[in-house]
């Protein structure tokens, strides 16, 4: 069964970079039939995705926050992550990791559980 | 604001059926035939419930259904249980490998 595991900081001040970490086990980030995902959700509010990994390093990110985005993957530590940097309070939220089927198919199979991250100084 | 538009919440008693929609635009949902939906709990991870409109991934019930028409996809729920009452967010492929959300509905079971 895949699982996926976020981890990193809880807090990060403002203007600073945050970095998360998803760490898969059941699975490979080696893999050329998935991409690997971040989405997050702000308090109250709805999900939003970030952006898509693929195991090549091809990276797709939302362009609202491309300027600000960079995903990467580990495949020595099966792991891929999250730098967002110049970070502001509307970036407080649960950040989530996930899996996208690839190919001509486009939705999310299995999530982590979520790492909330404050920006707050 | 959340570029797909879903009700905040919705309602029904048990063994009822309820439908939640999600209306996007020509961009998203109009042209892609790929809506998934997903069922979240208070403090849970999102879990997928409905893919490429209408799919049902193993293990969910058959109580849950998904549709489109246009500009709006939607969500059935029948026979609705007590554990089916949690959030659910629709979600479509917008082209250009970007995805769009909807704001999320809460689902209460009266």
């Amino acid at each position: 069964q895949l699982q996926l595991q976020e981890s990193g900081p809880g807090l990060v001040k403002p203007s600073e970079t945050l970095s998360l970490t998803c760490t898969v086990s059941g699975g490979s980030v080696n893999s050329n039939s998935y991409f690997w995902v971040w989405i997050r959700q702000p308090p109250g509010k709805g999900l939003q995705w970030i952006g898509d990994v693929f195991y090549s390093g091809v990276t797709y990110y939302n362009p609202s926050l491309k300027s600000r985005v960079t995903m990467s993957q580990d495949t020595s530590k099966n792991q891929f992550s999250l730098n967002l940097t110049s970070v502001t309070a509307a970036d407080t939220a649960v950040y989530f990791c996930a899996r996208r089927v690839g190919g001509v198919r486009y939705f999310f199979d299995y999530w982590g559980q979520g790492a909330l991250v404050t920006v707050s100084s | 604001q959340s570029a797909l538009t879903q009700p905040p919440s919705a309602s029904g008693s048990p063994g009822q059926s309820v439908t939640i929609t999600c209306t996007g635009t020509r961009s998203d949902i109009g042209t892609y035939d790929f809506v998934s939906w997903y069922q979240q709990h208070p403090g849970k991870a999102p879990k997928l419930i409905i893919h490429e409109v209408t799919k049902r991934p193993s293990g969910v019930p058959d109580r849950f259904s998904g549709s489109k028409s246009g500009n709006t996809a939607s969500l059935t729920v029948s026979g609705l249980q007590a554990e089916d009452e949690a959030d659910y967010h629709c979600t479509s492929y917008a082209g250009s490998s970007n995805f769009v959300f909807g704001g999320g509905t809460r689902l209460t079971v009266l």
